[in-house]
C-alpha cells in the first residue's frame, strides 16, 4: 500500500531554512500529485502546496516567497524548502498524496514536528 | 482565496446520536469538497470527496451533503471511535483551504 515517512531536522533557528523530505512507498512519484500541509500545535491544518506528476509546484500565495517543493523521482521522494523562518512556522509537517488530480488528499504521512527556536 | 466556515466549533453528544456539521464557503465549490477526520497525535483520515462519495474502508454512518456554498457532513448514530476532530476540504480553486475544524466529544 501507498506510504509516506516524512525527515528532517526538529528543530531549526530563527532565520534559517526549514527543509523537509517526504519519502513514498507502493507508488511513483511521477503518477500522482504530492503536498506537503502544516498543521501549527493546537491549531487547523494549512496548504503550504503541492507538485504536480509533471514536477510543476503550485504555492499557497501568504508563503509563495519563502516556499520551494522539488521533487526527486530517481529516489521517489519530494522536498520542501521554507526559508526565514520564524516562531510562526512552528508546526507538524505532513506530505501527503492526491490521487485524481490536485483535489483531496487519500493518503498522508505520519508528520514531523519542526520547533522553531534559537 | 475561498473561505470555509465550520460550524459548529465544538459539540459534545451521547453515543447512537444524530451528528451534522457543517460547511460554508464564502462562494460556490460545485461539490468539491472532502472531509478529514483527525485524532490527537495523528494525521488526518479521508473520509469523504465530492461532497458526498465514501471513501473505500469508511463505515457508512458518515454520509456527506450540499451542494453551491453549503455542505454537511452527517454521522448518523455516534460511536465512541468517532471522538475526534473533522475539518473540510476545497478544491474547487487554488489555493486549496481548510475549515478551522469541529472537535466532536462523546458525553
Amino acid at each position: 500500500q501507498v506510504q509516506l515517512q516524512e525527515s528532517g531536522p526538529g528543530l531549526v533557528k530563527p532565520s534559517e531554512t526549514l527543509s523537509l523530505t517526504c519519502s513514498v512507498s507502493g507508488a511513483s512519484i511521477s503518477s500522482n500529485y504530492w503536498s506537503w500541509i502544516r498543521q501549527p500545535p493546537g491549531k487547523g491544518l494549512e496548504w503550504i502546496g503541492c507538485i504536480s506528476d509533471t514536477g510543476k509546484p503550485n504555492y499557497s500565495p501568504s508563503l509563495k516567497s519563502r516556499v520551494a517543493i522539488s521533487v526527486d523521482t530517481s529516489m521517489n521522494h519530494f522536498f520542501l524548502t521554507l526559508r526565514s523562518v520564524t516562531a510562526a512556522d512552528t508546526a507538524v509537517y505532513y506530505c501527503a498524496r492526491y490521487p485524481a488530480g490536485l483535489r483531496w488528499l487519500d493518503r498522508w504521512g505520519q508528520g514531523a514536528l519542526v520547533t522553531v527556536s534559537s | 482565496d475561498i473561505q470555509m466556515t465550520q460550524s459548529p466549533s465544538s459539540l459534545s453528544a451521547f453515543v447512537g446520536d444524530r451528528v451534522t456539521i457543517t460547511c460554508r464557503a464564502s462562494q460556490g465549490i460545485g461539490n468539491s469538497l472532502a472531509w478529514y477526520q483527525q485524532k490527537p497525535g495523528k494525521a488526518p483520515n479521508l473520509l469523504l470527496y465530492d461532497a458526498s462519495r465514501l471513501e473505500s474502508g469508511v463505515p457508512s454512518s458518515f454520509s456527506g451533503s450540499g451542494s453551491g456554498t453549503d455542505y454537511a457532513l452527517t454521522i448518523s448514530s455516534l460511536r465512541p471511535e468517532d471522538s475526534a476532530t473533522y475539518y473540510c476540504q476545497q478544491y474547487y480553486s487554488v489555493p486549496l483551504t481548510f475549515g478551522a475544524g469541529t472537535k466532536v466529544e462523546i458525553k
